[in-house]
């Protein structure tokens, strides 16, 4: 069964400072993992994934994650925060084609910026 | 390109009451899911359909809740009787459904209030 442990419900950041999410998983089988945003009343928005191809993942809105296979993690960075990355940040794990494509999330990082 | 449709956005309800969602996916995906986001949660899939076959409906409470996708296009998702903790956001996603390990498309939600 696969699983995925953000730690911190709540981060606060000041703009143009670094953004950082942690992000854990669990799964009995190479993991496919993706990053979803979701701003307030919309849908989940893919900000970047990671499918067994570069560790390093650069996504959409100058964030990036990088894969550690032997820290199972895959955490979420922006250098600098802009008041418009406030919104909910879910991490999702994947066993691929053979599970269904089906993910698993986390319970969300909600961020904060501060002016 | 037309993304996921889902409707009504916001519904409210008495307990024991009926509701019914209703999504339509990105033209062309085969795959399709539904998932619950409590408040303060992140989203857990209900259940997926591959064309108009379920491939996994595990988590859905069937004693209460129904789905259906008839002709493999668009989805239904029924609760009755509703529960007060039925209130949630209901989350339909869609995929190619192809081999290839490729994001899933979310819809904006159909937020339900059980009263």
């Amino acid at each position: 069964a696969q699983s995925v442990t953000q730690l911190g419900s709540h981060v606060s950041v000041s703009e143009g400072a670094l953004v950082l999410l942690r992000c854990n998983y669990s799964s009995s089988v190479p993991p496919y993992l993706f990053w979803y945003v979701q701003y307030p009343n919309q849908g989940l928005q893919l900000l970047l994934k990671y499918t067994s191809a570069a560790t390093l993942v650069k996504g959409i809105n100058g964030f990036e994650a990088e894969f550690k296979k032997s820290e199972t993690s895959f955490h979420l960075t922006k250098p600098s925060a802009h008041m418009s990355d406030a919104a909910e940040y879910f991490c999702a794990v994947s066993e691929g084609w053979a599970a269904g494509n089906k993910l698993t999330f986390g319970g969300g990082t909600r961020v904060l910026v501060k002016p | 390109e037309a993304g996921v449709a889902q409707s009504p956005r916001y519904k409210i309800i008495e307990k024991r009451q009926s509701v019914a969602f209703w999504c339509n996916p990105i033209s062309g995906h085969a795959t399709l899911y539904w998932y619950q986001q409590i408040l303060g949660q992140g989203p857990k899939l209900l259940i997926q359909f591959q064309n108009n076959g379920v491939v996994d409906d595990s988590q859905l409470p069937k004693d209460r809740f129904s789905a259906e996708r008839l002709k493999g296009v668009d989805s239904t998702l029924k609760i009755q009787p509703a529960k007060l903790e039925d209130s949630a956001v209901y989350l339909c996603a869609s995929s190619l459904g192809t081999m290839e390990t490729g994001e899933l498309f979310f819809g904006e939600g159909s937020r339900l209030t059980v009263l």
